[in-house]
């Protein structure tokens, strides 16, 4: 059974910094995987999505990868700001074509 | 820009009552799914529709939840004698084809006392 697990749980940095933040998935059949953003008691954004057989993907300050082979997945981002605050969840798209979802990265940006 | 809508935003019901979720996926979307995310907790898959039947369902898609596409538009989620335990956000997403981006609405957050 397909399990995604997203470390760390929250991150705080100063605005300005570049980070990453981390997806695992426990099994390497998936068709794709996608990055969300969530603001609080909000719906879900999309951000990026790999299919399977991309290695990474570009939007803006944004960067995810894939590696299916080791079953992870980042999320990149550039000169972090205050508005990219909010809870980042990654969901890989299984072998029954649901997306099987992480717990989420809670980043908050520091002014 | 196209985009998927839910209503209402919010529902409150009493337990043991039926409720119904709406939502309006975008028009030349095939797939339509439902997923659920009790507060704190994972977002969790519910089920997948096509061609107006279930694709797939989850564990959690047991004999109280219904869906339907009743006209060309709406996709409704039914759900028979609530529980306390169905208090949820609820969101509904829209796919063009299979495993492309899934297009998530803003969610029906539902209270059940």
């Amino acid at each position: 059974k397909q399990e995604v697990t997203q470390i760390p749980a929250a991150l705080s940095v100063p605005e300005g910094e570049n980070l990453v933040l981390n997806c695992s998935f426990t099994d390497s059949a998936i068709y794709n995987l996608q990055w969300f953003r969530q603001d609080p008691g909000k719906g879900l954004t999309s951000l990026l999505l790999i299919q399977s057989s991309q290695r990474e993907q570009t939007s803006g300050r944004l960067n995810a990868s894939l590696d299916k082979s080791s079953g992870r997945s980042t999320l990149y981002i550039a000169a972090s700001q205050p508005g990219d605050s909010a809870t980042y969840l990654c969901a890989a798209e299984d072998s029954n074509y649901q997306l099987i979802w992480g717990a989420g990265t809670k980043l908050i940006i520091k002014p | 820009e196209p985009e998927v809508t839910q209503t209402p935003s919010h529902q409150v019901t009493q337990m043991g009552q039926e409720v119904i979720l709406r939502c309006v996926p975008i028009s030349n979307h095939l797939y339509f799914y439902w997923y659920r995310q009790i507060l704190g907790q994972k977002v969790e898959f519910l089920v997948s529709f096509y061609n107006n039947e279930i694709s797939e369902k989850s564990e959690i898609f047991d004999d109280q939840f219904s869906v339907e596409r009743p006209d060309g538009s709406n996709f409704t989620l039914k759900i028979r004698s609530t529980k306390l335990e169905d208090s949820a956000m609820y969101f509904c997403a829209s796919e063009y084809s299979r495993t492309n981006e899934q297009f998530f609405g803003p969610g029906t957050r539902l209270t059940v006392l």
